[in-house]
């Protein structure tokens, strides 16, 4: 069985532009978590999807919003990209138990 | 605001030595998970514990989920330079099958041969 799916592995990106990052849950799960990984802060609880509807969003700007398509798969959307944007991305795809994808590394220059 | 405070954040070991990695919160958790992450990868999960005073082994780790589900411990025995690697604590909140978890600031473990 495949596990969490993410595509690009790396976004390079300058401030300003709009990135977009997608995700595959686990055959099954209805959840899609976004967090941000960013150096020296941990991870960052951004979105929660969940059956298309978006379900909670941790502390972000308006511009970090994305969806969540019938499949179930995800995609995540940043505009308006700053410096401090730069980050490992990270979906998770739950059923009980949250199970990370590799990660999108993003560079904003 | 839910914190988890995880320590010690970085430890440099020997190979054979034991440890502990804590993880602590003033908050209740429905479950709380143990992830280790390698440089440039997604968290890979180890384990969930979901009842109070649980303890749970895989091989030579060992974690305790705390009486009241607010701390959890990671005792590693034996450690070898392959356990080398950032270990996180993350729990969860809202209901057990799909709340969002919040992380610990993640425990840098090296072992050295």
């Amino acid at each position: 069985e495949a596990g969490v799916t993410q595509s690009p592995t790396h976004l390079i990106k300058t401030r300003g532009q709009q990135a977009t990052l997608r995700c595959s849950p686990i055959s099954g799960h209805t959840s899609v978590y976004w967090y941000q990984q960013a150096l020296g802060l941990g991870l960052q609880f951004l979105l929660w999807y969940d059956e298309g509807e978006e379900r909670n969003r941790g502390n972000f700007p308006p511009r970090f919003s994305g969806r969540q398509f019938p499949n179930y798969s995800s995609e995540l959307n940043v505009n308006a990209l700053e410096l401090e944007d730069s980050a490992l991305y990270l979906c998770a795809s739950s059923w009980e138990t949250q199970y990370f994808g590799p990660g999108t590394r993003l560079l904003v220059l | 605001t839910q914190l988890l405070e995880q320590s010690p954040q970085f430890l440099s070991i020997q190979e054979g030595e034991n440890l502990t990695v804590y993880c602590n919160s003033s908050s209740v958790f429905s479950s709380l998970q143990w992830y280790r992450q390698e440089p440039g990868e997604g968290p890979v999960l180890l384990v969930t514990v979901v009842t109070g005073g649980e303890v749970k082994k895989l091989k030579r780790l060992t974690f305790q989920f705390g009486d009241a589900r607010k701390d959890s411990s990671l005792h590693i025995t034996a450690a070898q330079p392959g356990d080398t690697g950032l270990y996180l604590c993350a729990g969860a909140v809202g209901s057990s099958n799909t709340g969002k978890l919040i992380f610990g600031q993640g425990t840098t473990l090296q072992v050295k041969p």
